[in-house]
Formats: C-alpha cells, sequence, structure tokens
C-alpha cells in the first residue's frame, strides 16, 4: 500500500529562524512528489513539485529536497515568518506505465507553528 | 480568474438526510477531483473525473455519488448523510494527466465543512 510519513507532527519556532520538515514514502511506480502548504480554513496551495530527475527545488524562502534512492524528501523554509504559520503537506504521486492517470497519496502534514 | 470555488461554506445535516455540493473552476482544465480531509488524516481522494463526460472512483466513495455536470462544474451528492461523512470536503482540478508529460499542478477550493448529527 502507497504510504507516505511525515514528521515532526507539529512543530514551533521563534521567527526569523529556520526549520526542516522531513516527509518518507513507499509509493510505487514514483511519477513525482509535491509539497503543499495549507493554510488554517483554506486549501491546500502548491509550494513545490519534483519529479524523479530533480533532487532540489525552491520558491522563494521555501527549499526542496528529494532523495529518490532512499524515498525521502524535506522542505527547509529560511527566515520564517509569522505568515508561514501553516500545515505543510507531502504528496507523492504514483503513475502506472500507460495507464493514463496519476493517483496522490497525502501525508498527514506538518502544522508548523512560528511564534514572535 | 476565481480558480476553483465551492458551495457551501459550511453546512450541518441531520442523519439520513441529503445534499450536493457544488464544485466549478474557471482555469479550463479538463481533470476535477473531490477529497476530504479529516482530522489526524491526509487528504483521501473519493472521486475523480479525467475529463468531461467521465468519473471514477477513488479511495473512499461508498455513500456518494458525482456528477461531472460539464468541462466547469463537478458536484457531490450525498443521498442519505451519516454521521461518518462529517468533514471538510475539498474540490480540487487540473490539466489532464498525461504519462511522460510535466507533472499536473492541482489547484484546490477553499473546502465546504459539513457536520452530520
Amino acid at each position: 500500500k502507497n504510504q507516505v510519513e511525515q514528521s515532526p507532527q507539529s512543530l514551533i519556532i521563534l521567527e526569523g529562524k529556520n526549520c526542516t520538515l522531513q516527509c518518507n514514502y513507499t509509493v510505487s511506480p514514483f511519477s513525482n512528489l509535491r509539497w503543499y502548504k495549507q493554510d488554517t480554513g483554506r486549501g491546500p496551495v502548491s509550494l513545490t513539485i519534483m519529479t524523479f530527475s530533480e533532487n532540489t527545488k525552491s520558491n522563494g524562502r521555501y527549499t526542496a529536497t528529494l532523495d529518490a534512492d532512499t524515498k525521502q524528501s524535506s522542505l527547509h523554509i529560511t527566515a520564517s515568518q509569522l505568515s508561514d504559520s501553516a500545515s505543510y503537506i507531502c504528496v507523492v504521486s504514483a503513475a502506472p506505465p500507460n495507464s493514463g492517470y496519476s493517483t496522490l497519496t497525502f501525508g498527514k502534514g506538518t502544522m508548523l507553528l512560528v511564534s514572535p | 480568474n476565481a480558480g476553483v470555488t465551492q458551495t457551501p461554506k459550511f453546512q450541518v445535516l441531520k442523519t439520513g438526510q441529503s445534499m450536493t455540493l457544488q464544485c466549478a473552476q474557471d482555469m479550463n482544465h479538463n481533470s476535477m477531483y473531490w477529497y476530504r480531509q479529516d482530522p489526524g488524516m491526509g487528504l483521501r481522494l473519493i472521486y475523480y473525473s479525467a475529463s468531461e463526460g467521465t468519473t471514477d472512483k477513488g479511495e473512499v466513495p461508498n455513500g456518494y455519488n458525482v456528477s461531472r455536470l460539464n468541462k466547469r462544474e463537478f458536484s457531490l451528492r450525498l443521498e442519505s448523510a451519516a454521521p461518518s461523512q462529517t468533514s471538510v470536503y475539498f474540490c480540487a482540478s487540473s490539466e489532464r494527466f498525461q504519462s511522460g508529460l510535466k507533472a499536473r499542478e492541482q489547484y484546490f477550493g477553499p473546502g465546504t465543512r459539513l457536520t452530520v448529527t
């Protein structure tokens, strides 16, 4: 069964500090890995998408890494801001060859609170 | 562009009542999806529509039906609501997935918070 595990479950950091969120997955056949940010009461918003051949991708202060060999990804947030307080969800896409469709497996998310 | 819109934002139902959740997108996307999000769990796919005129079951389809009314609209119907269907429901859309091509981004609506008593 495809699974995505995220750690830590929750995290509190001071404004201005950096942090790293982890994602481990067992999804096959792997197509791509996505990180989403979900503010409380809102829908998820995409931060990055990485395919098998990409091992790092940045979006402003967010940098995602992917190690397809160990099936691990991380999301690094630099110089955190109060607006970074949200749930960060790791999502892995599987795409059976020649199927014409992909499926997404969602992690439970890491709840980040940035404190003043 | 409004992106993906959902109505209603909140709803309370009694067990056994029926209702339809509405979703519309203005990005000319081929594919649309319905997910539910429960506390302590990742989003789970209920149904999806790869293109206008087609619908398929996802991971948790029991108790739900869907209609792809046209390219823009994809509705989710609860025929006889149960307390286990208390959840936050998200609609999403994307360009149609094609093997070997760039990963298709999914865009999510704001969600409908449903409580069944």
